[in-house]
């Protein structure tokens, strides 16, 4: 069965230090992989997504997503937080069907 | 978001009722989907449509049906409101399936009494 897995509910960083977001997913097959991001009372926003090639995939805002197939992981990354990242944070995975992760909400201190 | 509104952004219900949420987007896209929102579960699909007249079920589709007799709009409606479907119910849409990102509407706040 197709799955992924957030294991953070909160990640807390400082300002100007790195962020990672963790993702991990179990499909059969090639898929394709999400990163959302949701402001308070607003709809998810789509972040990068991953097809194949590169493992590294630009974004928007200056997100990265690093794809490790033997891992089978897709973790979300930022050389340097903003107080204005603080957001939840979904990874999403679509092999045959697109399923959502259960989202970690990312909060950057001053 | 995107040329995507919901309608209402709010609504209070009592137990038993039928409740339509209305979707609208001026994007043209093809596929349009209906979500719930729900604390530790993510998002969960309900039900989505690939074209006019065209639905298919999602994961959580108890408890709900859907319509579209236009490509812009797109309905959700539960029969017979429950408890248990006190949620935030988001809209979203694609150009086609199968690998596209969705855009998403702003949602809406569902709480049955």
């Amino acid at each position: 069965a197709q799955s992924v897995a957030q294991p953070e509910d909160q990640v807390n960083v400082a300002e100007g230090n790195p962020l990672t977001v963790k993702c991990t997913y179990s499909v059969s097959g090639n898929p394709y992989l999400f990163w959302y991001v949701q402001y308070p009372n607003r709809g998810l926003q789509f972040l990068l997504k991953y097809i194949t090639g590169d493992n590294l995939v630009k974004g928007s805002y200056g997100f990265e997503a690093e794809f490790n197939k033997s891992q089978t992981s897709f973790h979300l990354k930022k050389p340097s937080a903003l107080v204005s990242d603080s957001a939840l944070y979904f990874c999403a995975v679509d092999a045959d069907k697109l399923i959502f992760g259960t989202g970690t909400r990312l909060q950057v201190f001053p | 978001d995107a040329g995507i509104t919901q309608s209402p952004r709010h609504k209070v219900t009592e137990t038993g009722t039928p409740v339509t949420l209305r979707c609208h987007q001026t994007e043209n896209h093809r596929y349009m989907y209906w979500y719930r929102q729900d604390p530790g579960h993510g998002l969960r699909l309900i039900h989505y449509s690939y074209g006019v007249k065209d639905t298919d079920k999602g994961e959580v589709s108890d408890g709900y049906s859907v319509s579209r007799s236009k490509t812009e709009d797109f309905l959700l409606t539960l029969e017979s409101a429950t408890s248990s479907q006190t949620s935030v119910y988001f809209c979203a849409i694609s150009e086609t399936g199968g690998g596209q990102k969705l855009f998403f509407g702003s949602g809406t706040q569902l709480s049955v009494l």
